[in-house]
């Protein structure tokens, strides 16, 4: 499986851009990236993927650099409510029943702390 | 919006119990899982079902055991529960699709295991 590194931690001023970065040097040209938050006490949340091309969504936007070996998790407009921690997941397939599905690894993720 | 739902968000048990973890989507999909938070662990696969009556072993099944009886219901079990199983449960569910790595999982709030 493709690993993701992430910063263990970043700030963000109200109101300003959160730009979260991730490392994926290794992989494939199948695989897809995800993001995924996780506010505290709650269940992951998912916030966009993509596998070549930029993303965006109501959430955020995702940018894939040509290589594919980095992305950065974009939050136009980052609000206290975006205070958490951000995961980057690389999906590889798994097969099952004659069908293929992703499986998520979650690593340690970035915890955003988003400041007034 | 996907809801899942999960039968506690706090359960206190003694060694040996035999527990039921419940869990239950509303958006008719076929891939439901299991995964278990352990703070510098991450999230952890148990056990997925890619359809009703079927299930696949995920990375760490050992001490655990699922059923899938109906589409939008997948309960896990712990047959005789032991203190290394306290820790944070999540279930998730999303759509099977033919060309994979296109499935987003839906989280379930998820539910705090004490076994005592």
């Amino acid at each position: 499986d493709a690993k993701t590194t992430q910063p263990p931690s970043m700030d963000c001023a109200e109101g300003r851009a959160a730009n979260l970065p991730c490392n994926h040097s290794t992989i494939s040209g199948n695989e897809y990236v995800y993001w995924y938050r996780q506010i505290h006490s709650q269940g992951p949340q998912y916030i966009i993927h993509g596998l070549k091309n930029n993303e965006t969504n109501e959430m955020a936007s995702l940018i894939i650099t040509e290589d594919r070996k980095s992305s950065t998790l974009i939050l136009p407009h980052a609000t206290l409510r975006d205070t958490a921690v951000y995961y980057c997941i690389v999906s590889p397939a798994m097969s099952a029943g004659g069908t293929s599905y992703g499986k998520l690894t979650f690593g340690q993720g970035t915890i955003l702390t988003v400041h007034p | 919006d996907v809801k899942v739902t999960q039968s506690s968000r706090y359960l206190v048990k003694r060694t040996g119990e035999k527990v039921f973890l419940e869990c239950v989507q509303d958006m008719d999909h076929e891939n439901m899982f299991w995964y278990r938070q352990d703070p510098g662990l991450g999230l952890r696969l148990i056990y997925f079902s890619y359809d009703v009556k079927m299930k696949e072993k995920g990375d760490i099944p050992e001490g655990y055991s699922v059923s899938r009886e109906k589409k939008e219901r997948f309960s896990l079990i712990l047959e005789s529960a032991s203190t290394n199983q306290t820790s944070m449960y999540l279930c998730a569910s999303s759509l099977r699709y033919r060309v994979w790595g296109q499935e987003t999982q839906y989280f379930g709030p998820g539910t705090r295991l004490l076994v005592l």
